[in-house]
């Protein structure tokens, strides 16, 4: 069964400042799609970046940018110049095709961000 | 462009009853997954629709059942509710099946079992 890891429970960063979360999977498909989903307390869960798993180049969205090394499975999220919007929950998730005729998402336990003013 | 929509926003119910959870897709989205999401924890995956039809199951038991219809909406319904079903109940779309791509999320329906 795949597994996503995240091993910080929670982190805080300075305003403006750069942060980085971090996440860990394990599978054994070669295919397959990684996100990072933030969830403010408001709870919808907003896609943040995405990656497939057969590019090599590194998926980049503005501030937030991922260093994807698929042959040690990591997957960390940087966000730059962070802002107080940034604070949230932040998920990492992996999406492969489970063999029953679905892709289905398994989640990390999460990351609580807090921006400090 | 509509997102996904989910309805109620919160429920109260107790142990034993029944519960009927909605959601409407984004617009061109034809598949549905819905995942329940235990406070403090990640969502986990509970069922997909494609074509009116179940399309893969997580670990959950037979009591947790969807429907999708024509237009791509969806219902979650959860029977002899359990005081562990407690929780946050999420539905996602996606532009196609499979859904290999993004799953877009709904708000949420928040779930209270006493």
């Amino acid at each position: 069964a795949q597994t996503v890891t995240q091993s910080q429970p929670e982190m805080s960063v300075q305003e403006a400042e750069t942060v980085t979360l971090s996440c860990t999977y394990d599978t054994s498909e070669s295919d397959y799609y990684l996100f990072w989903y933030k969830q403010p307390p408001s709870r919808q869960m907003i896609l943040v970046i995405r990656q497939e798993a057969y590019k090599q180049q590194n998926a980049t969205e503005n501030r937030f940018s991922v260093n994807f090394q698929k042959a040690a499975k990591s997957f960390s999220l940087k966000i730059s110049d962070s802002q107080l919007g940034d604070a949230a929950m932040y998920f990492c998730a992996y999406n492969a095709y489970s063999g029953a005729g679905s892709y289905q998402l398994t989640f990390g336990k999460g990351t609580k961000l807090s921006v400090i003013p | 462009e509509t997102g996904v929509t989910q309805s109620p926003t919160h429920l109260i119910k107790t142990r034993g009853q029944q519960v009927t959870l909605r959601c409407s897709s984004q617009s061109g989205h034809n598949t549905v997954s819905w995942y329940q999401q235990a406070l403090g924890q990640g969502p986990q995956f509970i069922f997909q629709y494609y074509r009116e039809e179940e399309n893969g199951r997580g670990n959950f038991p037979p009591r947790f059942s969807g429907l999708q219809f024509p237009n791509y909406s969806s219902e979650l319904n959860v029977n002899a509710l359990e005081l562990d079903d407690s929780a946050l109940y999420l539905c996602a779309s996606s532009p196609r099946h499979p859904a290999g791509e993004t799953q877009y999320f709904g708000p949420g329906t928040r779930l209270l079992v006493l």
